[in-house]
């Protein structure tokens, strides 16, 4: 049971470009949305994360759209660099104490 | 100064074997979590602990048997090792057990069961 799906397991794009890894989550009680960035060999680090009752979110090159009602959002950067190749993970919570992760997409900054 | 840290960062053991890998953090945190990253990549919550105390239970079986002896530690034995527990097994902590809180992760332990 998915509750949290990354559908894209991997994203290529060209340094200064833009990149987009979207999410989907089907839990409604999810009011709590994080994203977090893994190199190889190290542990998932926290990124950006945006609240429900937000429908956008910046820091820097990063940026988080949720859009509620079709329980999606997405992670943009801009521009990309190629120290921005990792796995992005989508992770969702709520008041149940947990985190629910998605299985990540890849991404790759080609310079 | 490693945040969180695990040992081993490998292990590989036969089937049948009993393991334990270590979990340490130096941040200060009350809560510390083990997540699991099978084949299909996902993470998935195994245990936390707020203050020593058990606040996550998953469905994980029962060979598989979180202690923390203090706050700053969190360890995980797992007895009669099977094929299916071959994963990367992550720690981390959080300050507060709220999901809101932001999760500092280990390294990882890259668990081969033969």
């Amino acid at each position: 049971d998915q509750q949290v799906k990354q559908n894209s397991p991997s994203l290529s794009v060209q340094e200064g470009r833009i990149s987009i890894l979207n999410c989907d989550y089907t839990n409604s009680m999810f009011d709590y949305f994080l994203w977090y960035k893994k190199y190889p060999a190290e542990g998932p680090t926290f990124l950006i994360s945006i609240s429900s009752i937000k429908d956008k979110n910046e820091d820097g090159r990063f940026t988080v759209f949720l859009n509620k009602s079709a329980k999606h959002l997405s992670l943009h950067i801009v521009p990309s660099q190629p120290g921005d190749s990792a796995v992005y993970f989508c992770a969702s919570g709520g008041s149940n104490y947990k985190l629910t992760f998605g299985k990540g997409t890849l991404l790759t900054v080609n310079p | 100064d490693t945040a969180v840290s695990q040992t081993p960062k490998y292990l590989v053991t036969q089937m049948g074997n009993d393991k334990s890998i270590k979990c340490e953090q130096n941040l200060g945190h009350d809560t510390m979590y083990w997540y699991k990253q099978d084949s299909k990549k996902f993470l998935k919550i195994m245990f936390s602990y707020n203050n020593k105390e058990l606040i996550i239970n998953e469905t994980v079986p029962n060979r598989f048997s979180p202690k923390s002896p203090d706050k700053a530690h969190l360890n995980l034995h797992i007895n009669s090792l099977e094929l299916g527990d071959s994963a990367v097994y992550f720690c981390a902590s959080s300050q507060g057990v709220s999901s809101y809180n932001e999760q500092f992760f280990g390294p990882g332990t890259r668990l081969t069961v033969l």
